[in-house]
């Protein structure tokens, strides 16, 4: 079925340091996909997104890196900060319809260590 | 520009009762999503409105939930009759429009333990 998995539930990282977190999906229709930020107590919070014509967009300190072949994507964050601290969700758009239903995955906890 | 606004921030009832969440999206943005985060996992779409049209409440418990969006604007999600199952947080997001690329913004939740 349509899943987007993501696997490993907690990452810790020293301050100033990269961090990678992976995602995998499993539905190859998917053409477009998003990393969320999630703080405690919030809402998730935008960070970057991908189409599937594209294997790799950069952001501000962070970079999105979709493989196709083997439906992975992963968020690299450059220079890790104690304000990354958060959960960390892919998502994916699993249908090629006009409107967007967003599936997201089950989350990674980053923590920094400063 | 305001975000989106959420009442109330957190509630608890006993199972078998009614709760009732409110959301202001962003002002002018078309599409406004209700989803369900349950501890420890990612939202998951519960009802999806293009203006006040229902675009997407496959996922919707519709035994017990409900949802309207009155005048395209404003947002109630309802609950009735609760179960414990129903502890969670429920997001709501908005966005310009619905198509594909269109960044959702969410708002802050309500917490809501049934007991």
């Amino acid at each position: 079925g349509e899943s987007v998995g993501l696997h490993l539930p907690t990452l810790s990282v020293q301050e100033g340091d990269n961090s990678i977190i992976n995602c995998a999906y499993s539905n190859s229709a998917s053409d477009y996909f998003i990393w969320y930020k999630q703080e405690s107590g919030k809402g998730p919070q935008f960070i970057i997104d991908i189409r599937s014509n594209m294997d790799k967009r950069q952001g501000q300190r962070v970079t999105v890196l979709l493989n196709k072949t083997v439906k992975h994507l992963s968020l690299q964050i450059a220079a890790t900060q104690p304000g990354d601290s958060a959960v960390y969700f892919c998502a994916e758009n699993p249908l090629k319809t006009s409107y967007d239903k967003v599936i997201f995955g089950p989350g990674t906890s980053l923590s920094v260590i400063p | 520009e305001a975000g989106v606004a959420q009442s109330p921030r957190y509630k608890i009832i006993e199972k078998r009762q009614s709760v009732a969440f409110w959301c202001n999206p962003i002002s002018g943005h078309a599409t406004l999503y209700w989803y369900q985060q349950i501890l420890g996992q990612g939202p998951k779409l519960l009802i999806q409105f293009q203006n006040n049209g229902v675009v997407d409440d496959s996922q919707l418990p519709k035994d017990r939930f409900s949802a309207e969006r009155l005048k395209g604007v404003d947002s109630t999600l309802k609950i009735q009759p609760a179960k414990l199952e129903d502890s969670a947080v429920y997001l709501c997001a908005s966005s310009l429009d619905g198509g594909t690329g269109y960044e959702q913004y969410f708002g802050p939740g309500t917490r809501l333990t049934v007991t």
